[in-house]
């Protein structure tokens, strides 16, 4: 089975402009959850979805917001984009919610702004 | 709020040897896990070990265990008999029950970069 796929892998972007970066879960899995990872830190987690609503957000600007489809799939979007929001953008799917439920995480997308 | 603090930036050992990674939390919950993740350069999180905080018995997984002190708020990895694949950046998380905006949210640590010497 394909495990979490992101794409795209790498993005350069200017400040100001729009993103959209794309995340399909394993299949099965209901939960899709987004992070981001600024360079040799830990991942700061930014949204959770559970069958197409959001059911977490952490502590991002409203210039982030994303959305689950019907298949299950995401997608996060930053709108005027900012030299830190560069990071590595991580997508994670569970199979279920709970507590414990193991995320399995995608590659990851690059995102650099200039 | 949960925190998630890992004291050590870097570790390094030979390999065959065992290493033992620090990780400390804080929290008001009683119910919730505690997880290690390895990142590779390849980028991709990787499930090393979980802990599930009301079972005593510390978690194994082959070479990989964990000693759980809950009253501490303490939960370190062991790696015994290291292997070169082994080096990665490992991160400890929280994952609580609470639910509001925290509903399914991983706290992450700094990260510990594990480096396995020939």
């Amino acid at each position: 089975d394909a495990g979490v796929t992101q794409s795209p892998t790498h993005l350069i972007k200017t400040r100001g402009q729009q993103v959209t970066l794309r995340c399909s879960p394993i299949s099965g899995h209901k939960s899709v959850s987004w992070y981001q990872q600024v360079l040799g830190q830990g991942p700061q987690f930014i949204f959770q979805y559970y069958e197409k609503e959001e059911r977490g957000r952490g502590n991002f600007p409203d210039r982030f917001s994303a959305r689950q489809f019907p298949n299950y799939s995401s997608e996060l979007n930053v709108n005027a984009l900012l030299l830190g929001d560069s990071a590595l953008y991580l997508c994670a799917s569970s199979k279920g919610q709970g507590v414990g439920a193991e995320a399995f995480f995608g590659q990851g997308t690059r995102l650099t702004v200039v | 709020a949960q925190t998630v603090t890992q004291s050590q930036p870097e570790m390094s050992v030979q390999e065959a040897e065992t290493v033992t990674l620090s990780c400390t939390y804080d929290t008001s919950e009683n119910n919730y896990y505690l997880f290690w993740y390895k990142q590779p350069p390849s980028r991709q999180m990787i499930l090393v070990i979980r802990q599930e905080a009301y079972k005593q018995q510390n978690a194994t997984e082959n070479r990989f265990s964990v000693n759980f002190q809950k009253a501490a708020k303490s939960f370190s990895l062991k790696i015994s008999d290291s292997q070169l694949g082994d080096t990665a950046m490992y991160f400890c998380a929280f994952r609580g029950s609470a639910g509001g905006t925290s509903y399914g949210k991983l706290t992450f640590g700094q990260g510990t970069i594990l480096t396995v010497h020939p």
